[in-house]
């Protein structure tokens, strides 16, 4: 069985502060992490994916994530928020079923970005 | 450009009618997903495929039903419509490589309202 927790449903920081959203995942197998952000009336969008290579990963928008085995935690990062980073993302943890996968998924960031 | 395309984008019917969602991909995945996105829950699994002719249970699979005639479609059936499931729905599709887990690309979303 596999869990994502995102801690803080609502984040709001002032433009060019810096982001942190915070994910922690169980996994009963070693995981694939990803980010997703969601910006209003549309589908989710990918930032970045952990797939077992590097544990820093860089993705889209300025965006990054570390992945920490020992406090299971895949949190993002961005070092200057802007207006356009204000929308809700999600974590999600992937296992694999025979050839497939499927996402769990967290219960979602509200990102806020104040001028 | 390959794309996954969900219709209709806006839906309102009423209690204990069947409804049947849309969701058409390109991208000649063999996985494809149905997800909900409800305020507080993040989104949550109702149904997978793997292949043609193969569907599973998600975790609120209670209600709906799917099925998988070819690789491109994967319509989902509210078969008798309640207020409990007025939601966003959102259609996913990704490509098996083996023990790789690979990204979701997700459709646009189809509102859901039940009355």
């Amino acid at each position: 069985a596999q869990s994502v927790t995102q801690l803080g449903s609502h984040v709001s920081v002032s433009e060019g502060a810096l982001v942190l959203l915070r994910c922690n995942y169980s996994s009963s197998v070693p995981p694939y992490l990803f980010w997703y952000v969601q910006y209003p009336n549309q589908g989710l969008q990918l930032l970045l994916k952990y797939t077992s290579a590097a544990t820093l990963v860089k993705g889209i928008n300025g965006f990054e994530a570390e992945f920490k085995k020992s406090e299971t935690s895949f949190h993002l990062t961005k070092p200057s928020a802007h207006m356009s980073d204000a929308a809700e993302y999600f974590c999600a943890v992937s296992a694999l079923k025979n050839a497939g996968n499927m996402l769990t998924f967290g219960g979602g960031t509200r990102l806020m970005v104040k001028p | 450009d390959a794309e996954i395309t969900q219709s209709p984008r806006h839906k309102i019917t009423e209690t204990g009618r069947q409804v049947t969602l849309a969701c058409h991909q390109t991208w000649n995945h063999n996985n494809m997903f149905w997800y909900r996105q409800d305020l507080g829950h993040g989104l949550r699994l109702i149904h997978y495929s793997y292949g043609v002719h193969d569907t599973n249970k998600g975790e609120v699979s209670d209600g709906y039903s799917v099925s998988r005639s070819n690789t491109e479609d994967l319509p989902l059936t509210l078969e008798s419509a309640a207020s409990s499931q007025t939601s966003v729905y959102f259609c996913a599709s990704s490509e098996s490589r083996g023990f790789m887990s690979t990204e979701a690309f997700f459709g646009q979303g189809t509102r859901l309202t039940v009355v």
